[in-house]
């Protein structure tokens, strides 16, 4: 099976830009989680879909960030507009059910500069 | 809300050496800790994982021990060759609450030498 895909893999941006990173989740996957990791940390969790629904945005740093995920199918994270601090690697994972009762495949993560 | 240290930060070992990660949670709550393996610009993949009610799992040269009472858990890798050579994320997560999204530690940088 295909797994999860990023697009795109490396993003550089001007302080005050817009970026678009999108997550195609495996097949069947109702759960979409987006993580972040800023350089040296931990990678934190930002939030999570269950097909179109928004089930958990807690972790969304701020109103720069639009998650949205319509149809349930892929997913979309929008930073407008962004700023120095957004700079990091951002991680979509999903999962059939809700994780940790199934297991969570992550993509390979959009690489974001913002310069 | 849980919190997750990790150390250390970075490790390095010869080859054949043992290697052998630490973290300590906060939430008692928390009853499920996965270990992730992320290669250099490569996805974080699950290499093992313990709940609550298991002090110790083993995986081939993988292992994780599971201490409630002090609220830590380690990864064990013996034998290490150059390709386990990666970034090792610890997390935690309480999976019968509705807070059920992964805390993780910053990572360890674990460098096997040949």
């Amino acid at each position: 099976e295909a797994g999860v895909t990023q697009f795109p893999s490396h993003s550089v941006i001007e302080k005050g830009q817009t970026v678009t990173l999108r997550c195609d989740p495996i097949s069947g996957h109702d759960n979409l989680y987006w993580y972040r990791r800023v350089m040296g940390k931990e990678i934190k969790f930002l939030l999570h879909f269950v097909k179109e629904s928004k089930q958990d945005e807690s972790g969304m740093p701020n109103n720069r960030f639009l998650a949205e995920r319509t149809g349930g199918t892929y997913s979309t994270l929008k930073v407008q507009p962004a700023e120095l601090e957004d700079s990091g690697v951002y991680f979509c994972a999903s999962s059939q059910f809700r994780h940790p009762n199934s297991p969570l495949h992550f993509g390979n993560g959009t690489r974001l500069t913002v310069t | 809300g849980e919190n997750v240290e990790q150390h250390p930060s970075t490790l390095s070992v010869q080859e054949g050496d043992s290697a052998v990660i630490k973290c300590t949670y906060s939430d008692s709550a928390s009853n499920y800790f996965p270990w992730y393996k992320q290669e250099l610009g490569k996805r974080p993949q699950l290499i093992i994982d313990i709940r609550s009610n298991v002090g110790e799992k083993k995986d081939q040269r993988i292992a994780v021990t599971l201490n409630k009472t002090a609220k830590h858990f380690s990864l064990h890798i013996t034998e290490t060759q150059p390709e386990d050579s990666a970034v090792y994320f610890c997390a935690a997560v309480n999976s019968g609450g509705s807070n059920y999204k992964l805390t993780f530690g910053k990572g360890t940088l674990l460098t096997v030498n040949p």
